[in-house]
């Protein structure tokens, strides 16, 4: 079975900091990964997502993931934290096999300090 | 037009009632999704629903009973609830990823459910 770990329920960074929320995943056969961002009282957006080719993914709002193969790993960057960043974010994955289910992490708290 | 639409935004049921979720977009999507969300905890999946057809079923209790008339609306219906099942009740609606193409899970806003 799948699982995905985020290192750090709760991350804060300075505004214009680097921003970095680790993802960790264990599958057999690399999974497709995403991250979302979900802002207090809302939905979840999708940010980025690795499915296959080019390992380093680029997303919305300057945020960009690079998937390791050989780490297991899916880290979530942006070089420069903005206040309107501080929301909670979660790393997932899916099956390559056609299942749609996606399988949540536990999620990252960010805050920004002006 | 990437949105998902869900009503009510909140909800307050007593454990005797009877009441429903709705959900619907207009992008097409042929599978749509429920999701529950805990407070300070990630989404879980409950249905899946494929071109109208109940497709994945996470062992959920039949306390909630999904159903999807139309390939554009998702209903959520809810009878004899416990305070446990209080939670943010998320709709997501993507193209079923068959063949190469993995599609986005695009999700609604969210239903606030209170169980009193």
């Amino acid at each position: 079975a799948q699982s995905v770990t985020q290192l750090g329920s709760h991350v804060s960074v300075s505004e214009g900091a680097l921003v970095l929320l680790r993802c960790n995943y264990s599958s057999s056969v690399p999974p497709y990964l995403f991250w979302y961002v979900q802002y207090p009282n809302q939905g979840l957006q999708l940010l980025l997502k690795y499915t296959t080719g080019a390992t380093l993914v680029k997303g919305i709002n300057g945020f960009e993931a690079e998937f390791k193969k050989s780490e297991t790993s899916f880290h979530l960057t942006k070089p420069s934290a903005h206040m309107s960043d501080a929301a909670e974010y979660f790393c997932a994955v899916m099956t390559r096999e056609g299942a749609q289910k996606l399988v949540f992490g536990q999620g990252t708290r960010l805050t920004i300090n002006p | 037009d990437t949105e998902v639409t869900q009503t009510p935004k909140h909800l307050v049921m007593g454990m005797t009632n009877k009441k429903s979720l709705k959900c619907e977009q207009h992008m097409g999507h042929r599978a749509m999704y429920w999701y529950k969300q805990k407070a300070k905890k990630p989404p879980e999946l409950m249905f899946v629903y494929s071109y109208e057809k109940l497709s994945i079923n996470e062992s959920v209790p039949s306390r909630f009973s999904p159903e999807c008339p139309n390939s554009s609306l998702l209903n959520l219906h809810l009878h004899a609830l416990q305070p446990e099942d209080s939670a943010l009740y998320l709709c997501a609606s993507s193209q079923p990823p068959w063949g190469p193409n993995l599609e986005t899970q695009y999700f609604g806003p969210g239903t606030r459910l209170l169980v009193l």
